[in-house]
């Protein structure tokens, strides 16, 4: 079993549509990454959270340490949101990652 | 800006070859990693370094090694190359004490061992 179980896999909605990813983890962490990844490669950090909730534009994540729990919303969605989205948590310092799910959003 | 660039883009190799990745940052971060990314597995890390000429090995180091000459630079190295080695290398980067703060990634090599 990962240690980071990241759903869904796959995600396709149209444009306008409320997002939502989650992203269990099964042990204690320090702090939870979510990144993004757009076709290309290149991968950007857009939160580090420890608790609670955080929101930059139309993107909010959230943490529940005691459930082992994170969800990452994104508002009003656009086709230039399309990409695949990586929950990634601190375990001794280094990155154990989830396996992304991969976002389409249709005009 | 903050920049963590990555030597090559896309590299095809022969089996058997030696190859060198370079990573290089200017943000003065005393951490560099390196990841492998595939189709179904995720990313995963090949080694890491906290220092100069100090390294420690990932999740997955076998038939790679590593050198961290200067603080900028962290290198990749496939001594011998193989097939199963086709794959997305990243490398990235963060202050000391852990990736707890932000990390900051290069756009990726792509590896295509024939």
């Amino acid at each position: 079993k990962n240690e980071v179980e990241q759903s869904p896999q796959n995600l396709t909605a149209q444009e306008g549509e409320f997002i939502t990813i989650n992203c269990s983890y099964s042990v204690g962490i320090s702090a939870l990454h979510w990144l993004q990844q757009h076709p290309g490669g290149g991968i950007v950090s857009l939160f580090m959270l420890s608790s609670g909730k955080k929101k930059h534009g139309r993107l909010i994540a959230t943490i529940n340490i005691q459930e082992k729990h994170s969800s990452l919303h994104i508002t009003a969605s656009h086709p230039r949101d399309s990409a695949v989205y990586i929950c990634a948590v601190v375990l001794s310092q280094k990155l154990v990652f989830g396996q992304g799910t991969r976002l389409t959003i249709n005009p | 800006d903050v920049k963590v660039t990555q030597s090559s883009r896309y590299l095809v190799k022969r089996t058997g070859e030696k190859v060198f990745l370079e990573c290089v940052q200017d943000m003065d971060h005393e951490n560099m990693f390196w990841y492998r990314q595939d189709p179904g597995l995720g990313l995963r890390l090949i080694y890491f370094s906290y220092d100069v000429k100090m390294k420690e090995k990932g999740d997955i180091p076998e038939g790679y090694s590593v050198s961290r000459e200067k603080k900028e630079r962290f290198s990749l190295i496939l001594e011998s190359a193989s097939t199963n080695q086709t794959s997305m290398y990243l490398c990235a980067s963060s202050f000391l004490g852990g990736p707890v703060g932000t990390i900051y990634f290069g756009e990726g090599s792509w590896l295509t061992v024939v």
